[in-house]
């Protein structure tokens, strides 16, 4: 069982922004901001979207952003497209060299 | 490019010992730098972090399954082991090997699906 929350859907239409949240992130994690997102289509493997919070790697679109804010962390994804439709993962650094991953979040694009 | 691929047996019988194989290619497997993910996802679920090894070999283990699994890696053959002994039909999942860097998984592998059943 998750120690972390999610919403299990959200959408928006062509063009809006949805954001995601995900609670429960860790005040114990040694001051590491080890926060990241992941986007999985059907079938396929999760890519990585977002770390360390708010860094998007190499090739990620700037319209996907994250924060975080106490023990919440947030990804939005502006401009949504259609090609966006996808689940929506989220994990945290728990401390003591332990991981956790949100149970995730269906976006559609209506 | 980085390419990671598992492999193993796609099906169990109850108590037996599951064992996945993470073949690394197109990047060094020892480095100080990355560290390497087991992670896994039950059919229509979410993601579970398993463990990890970094390459001083340190191995941390999610502790919900601590006390079954064992990760290992061969730099010789740039490979990295999965073993969980005891498997029942909760451990039915996809299985996927991750390079690990500042907390975040930024390349996996394909996934394999590993059923248990009798």
């Amino acid at each position: 069982q998750s120690a972390l929350t999610q919403p299990p859907s959200a959408s928006g239409f062509p063009g809006q922004s949805v954001t995601i949240s995900c609670t429960g992130i860790s005040s114990d994690a040694g001051g590491y901001n080890y926060v990241s997102w992941y986007q999985q289509h059907p079938g396929k493997a999760p890519k990585l979207l977002i770390y360390e919070v708010n860094k998007r790697p190499s090739g990620v679109p700037d319209r996907f952003s994250g924060s975080k804010s106490g023990n919440t962390a947030s990804l939005t994804v502006s401009g949504l497209q259609a090609e966006d439709e996808a689940e929506y993962h989220c994990r945290a650094y728990m401390g003591s060299n332990n991981y956790d991953f949100g149970p995730g979040t269906q976006v559609t694009v209506l | 490019q980085l390419q990671l691929q598992e492999s193993g047996p796609g099906l169990l019988k109850p108590s037996e010992t599951l064992s996945l194989t993470c073949t690394v290619s197109g990047g060094a497997i020892s480095s100080s730098t990355y560290y390497w993910d087991w992670i896994r996802q039950p059919p229509g679920k979410g993601l579970e972090w398993i463990g990890n090894i970094y390459y001083s070999g340190s191995t941390y283990y999610n502790p919900s399954l601590k006390s079954r699994v064992t990760i290992s890696v061969d730099t010789s053959k740039s490979q990295v082991f999965l073993k969980l002994n005891s498997v029942t039909a909760a451990d039915t999942a996809i299985y996927y090997c991750a390079r690990g860097w500042v907390g975040a998984s930024d390349s996996w592998g394909q996934g394999t699906l590993v059923t248990v059943s009798s």
